[in-house]
């Protein structure tokens, strides 16, 4: 079974500042992708980035870019120049991933409500 | 194609009813989702299906609820007798097994259920 959790409920940046979100998550297997999601006030959710395990390269989508510590379980997600339309919950997911094609069901932390301040 | 839709929006229902939920997934996609999400917490996957048929369902899905693909492109999720924790947002996803994209998820804006 995958777990995953995000330890901070709610976290707040300045306009134009940088800020992370933490992930750990928890699986027995070796292949997988992991992800985080943006679900804004009202609206659909909306993927912001995704990284494969199997790369150690960390993943990065403009703004948006990832640590991902594979030994340690760790997956944060960094947002750089903060906008107010980042204001949204955050959700991290993993999903197993079986030769090229993927399970895939997602499972999704806690989430963590960011809240961008002008 | 405007993405995934589902239908109603929001319902309520008196405790006891039964309610039905449809999801128009993404017109090429032949992965689709359903999840519950309860006020402030993650999504809860319940079942998928590949084309029609439903490939895993979760233990959160108890015999009241039922979900159809029938011929592979929309869903329905049922859910009879309806009791006050069954209140919640339900989403849909659709998504493509193989290609670049593996693996992402496309959702609809959900369909909120009060059970009064």
């Amino acid at each position: 079974a995958q777990t995953v959790t995000q330890s901070q409920p709610e976290m707040s940046v300045q306009e134009a500042e940088t800020v992370t979100l933490s992930c750990t998550y928890d699986t027995s297997e070796n292949n997988y992708y992991l992800f985080w999601y943006k679900q804004p006030p009202s609206r659909q959710m909306i993927l912001v980035i995704r990284q494969e395990a199997y790369k150690q390269q960390n993943a990065t989508e403009n703004r948006f870019s990832v640590n991902f510590q594979k030994a340690a379980k760790s997956f944060s997600l960094k947002i750089s120049d903060s906008q107010l339309g980042d204001t949204a919950m955050y959700f991290c997911a993993s999903q197993l991933n079986a030769g090229g094609t993927s399970y895939g069901k997602l499972t999704f932390g806690q989430g963590t409500i960011l809240t961008v301040h002008p | 194609d405007t993405g995934v839709s589902q239908n109603p929006r929001h319902k309520i229902t008196k405790r006891g009813q039964n309610v039905t939920f449809r999801c128009d997934p993404i017109s090429e996609h032949n992965r689709l989702y359903w999840y519950r999400q309860t006020l402030g917490q993650g999504p809860e996957f319940l079942t998928y299906f590949q084309n029609e048929a439903q490939l895993e369902k979760s233990r959160l899905l108890s015999d009241r609820f039922s979900a159809e693909r029938p011929k592979g492109s929309f869903s329905t999720l049922e859910i009879q007798r309806t009791e006050q924790g069954d209140s919640a947002m339900y989403l849909c996803a659709s998504s493509l097994a193989g290609g670049l994209r593996t693996g992402e998820l496309f959702f609809g804006e959900g369909s909120r259920l009060t059970v009064l």
